[in-house]
């Protein structure tokens, strides 16, 4: 089927620690993959994305890399800052009644970084 | 440029009420959609809209019903509110006609509560 899988939160981190969100995805073919990030109260906005295999997305300090054979799009950031604080969202393109625009969704990571 | 705007922001129904969940954007995207987000269940597509004209069903689409009569606008309706459908809602939008999964551009949210 179709599905985004990342690890449950809340994921606790101090200040300058170093930051893995795992996500695995299963799909036919080879979607595009996405980090979307949700502060408080707010909408989801697009943190990076990697259209093909081996790719590496990246945006203000965080990367994924596009991994085919393990078919995972992990989030990592060497040192996380409090404003880091959110939920981090993996999706994947999905083909649904034709149209590849729609997402499929994880179910989020909830990220607080402590000073 | 707005972005995608969504309106209200806070909304309180009762069991059977209707009501219309307002979406524009000014970025003159092709693609539209509506997800909910409920607790420890990601974001589930409802409906989605390739241009105007054109809508189609997403994972979760009973009790709603959408139109799309301009490019901008992509009026969520709840037929007959239910409980089961307190959720936050969420607009998005992207450029492309739904052929690929582009970058999407997501509104601040509606926090639907049916009592």
């Amino acid at each position: 089927g179709n599905s985004v899988t990342q690890m449950e939160g809340p994921v606790t981190l101090s200040e300058e620690a170093f930051l893995t969100i795992n996500c695995t995805y299963t799909a036919t073919g080879y979607p595009s993959l996405f980090w979307y990030v949700q502060y408080p109260g707010e909408g989801l906005q697009l943190l990076l994305k990697a259209t093909k295999a081996d790719d590496k997305g990246s945006n203000k300090g965080f990367e994924a890399t596009y991994r085919k054979e393990t078919t995972s799009f992990h989030l990592e950031k060497g040192s996380v800052q409090v404003s880091d604080s959110a939920v981090y969202f993996c999706a994947r393109g999905l083909n649904y009644g034709g149209s590849q625009g729609n997402l499929i969704f994880g179910k989020g990571t909830k990220l607080s970084v402590k000073p | 440029n707005a972005g995608v705007t969504q309106t209200p922001k806070f909304q309180v129904l009762k069991t059977g009420q209707s009501m219309t969940l307002q979406c524009a954007q000014d970025m003159n995207h092709e693609y539209m959609s509506w997800y909910r987000q409920d607790p420890g269940m990601g974001l589930r597509l409802i409906h989605y809209s390739v241009g105007a004209g054109i809508t189609d069903q997403g994972e979760v689409p009973n009790g709603y019903n959408v139109s799309r009569s301009t490019t901008e606008d992509f009026p969520l309706r709840l037929l007959s509110a239910a409980p089961s459908q307190t959720s936050v809602y969420f607009c998005a939008s992207s450029y492309s006609g739904g052929l690929v999964a582009d970058t999407q551009y997501f509104g601040p949210g509606t926090r639907l509560t049916v009592l």
